[in-house]
This record gives C-alpha cells, structure tokens and sequence, in this order.
C-alpha cells in the first residue's frame, strides 16, 4: 500500500541551527510528493512540493529533493527561526487520482 | 479572496446527539476531503468527493456521513454511532489533479468535544 513514514518527534532546535525532518514513503508507480506545515490552532499550508524524481522543491529557506532510489524526500533548513515553530507533514498523491497520504507529522520547537 | 471555510471553529456536543460540521470553498475546486488528526496519528480520511453527487469513503468513515450537492459545499455530520468523536476536524479541497503538484487547500478546522 501508500504510506509515508517520518522522524518521530518533537524536535528541539536553538534559532539559526540547521533543520532536517526526515521522510521516506512506499507507493506503487511514481507519487507526487508534498511538505505541508502546520501552525497552532489553524489549518495545513503547502510547503512545497515534487512531482518527479530529482526534483527539488523549495520555499521559504525550505528546501526537499524527491529522491527515487532512497524513496525519501527529507526537508531541510539552513538556519531556522522561532517563527518555524509547527508541526511539519509529508505527504504523497500516489499514481492516479487518489487523496493525500500523510505521515503522522513532526513537531518542531525552535528556541531563541 | 478564494478560500475554504470551516465553521464553527469550535463545537461541543453531548453524546448521543448527531452534529454536522461545514465546509464551504469558492476556489471552484472539483475535489474535497474530511480529514481527522488526532494527538500522535497524523491526518485520516474520513470521506472524499471528487465530483457532485459522489462521495467514496476513506479509511476511517465509520460512524460518519457526508453529502455534496452543491460544488461548494461537502458537510460532514458525525453521528452517534461514532464512538470517539472528540478531534480536530479539517476540510480541504483540490483541482481535479492534485497529483499535478497543485496540492491541497485547507480550512482552519472544527475542533469537536464530546461532553
């Protein structure tokens, strides 16, 4: 089946600190791949998103490269702020037009 | 503005009694979705319609039902039968083809309480 599996949290991080939430995925055929974010109390917003292999997604200092061989499409940030505090999601369309598969979500906690 | 509203962004309901939770979106999407997301479990679907007059059920629809006869609207009613309704409850809605990498646009959620 689809599924999207991604690092447990929370993460604790010190402002300006480098930020990797990792995310691999099982799906047959070729999936569309998605980092949403969620902040306290409100709805999901699109992060990013992928739709081949070896494209990179970007957004925001967020970056995540669709990785075929590895099934992975981890984000990454160079320096986070405070205001990146949320609950981030991985996502994947499989083949067809199916719903969105989420991973459990990791929650991110940046400290000043 | 285009978007997707939620209402009400709270709700507390005795047990026994049904409730039905609004979602409306003026984005002239084909496509929307209920999600659940409890503490831990991430997002489940609950239902989804991709056109009017159709709806296929997710992965946890039991004890939930839905309808869609207008474009814009898909209301989700908890009924019951569901046993543990106390979640955080988000509608979304997309163009035909998510897969084309236009994702999906969310509503800020109905946070329900059994009492």
């Amino acid at each position: 089946g689809n599924s999207v599996t991604q690092m447990e949290g929370p993460v604790t991080l010190s402002e300006e600190a480098f930020l990797t939430i990792n995310c691999t995925y099982t799906a047959t055929g070729y999936p569309s791949l998605f980092w949403y974010v969620q902040y306290p109390g409100e709805g999901l917003q699109l992060l990013l998103k992928a739709t081949k292999a070896d494209d990179k997604g970007s957004n925001k200092g967020f970056e995540a490269t669709y990785r075929k061989e590895t099934t992975s499409f981890h984000l990454e940030k160079g320096s986070v702020q405070v205001s990146d505090s949320a609950v981030y999601f991985c996502a994947l369309v499989p083949s067809g037009n199916t719903p969105l598969v989420f991973g459990k979500g990791t929650r991110l906690s940046v400290i000043a | 503005d285009g978007g997707i509203t939620q209402s009400p962004k709270y709700l507390f309901r005795k047990e026994g009694q049904n409730v039905t939770l609004s979602c409306e979106q003026n984005l002239n999407h084909d496509a929307m979705y209920w999600y659940r997301q409890d503490p831990g479990q991430g997002l489940r679907l609950i239902y989804y319609s991709q056109i009017v007059n159709d709806f296929q059920k997710g992965d946890i629809a039991e004890g939930y039902s839905v309808s869609r006869e207008k474009k814009e609207s898909f209301p989700l009613t908890v009924t019951s039968a569901q046993k543990n309704p106390t979640a955080f409850y988000l509608c979304a809605s997309s163009m035909s083809g998510a897969r084309e990498g236009y994702g999906y646009t969310f509503g800020s959620g109905t946070r329900l309480t059994v009492v």
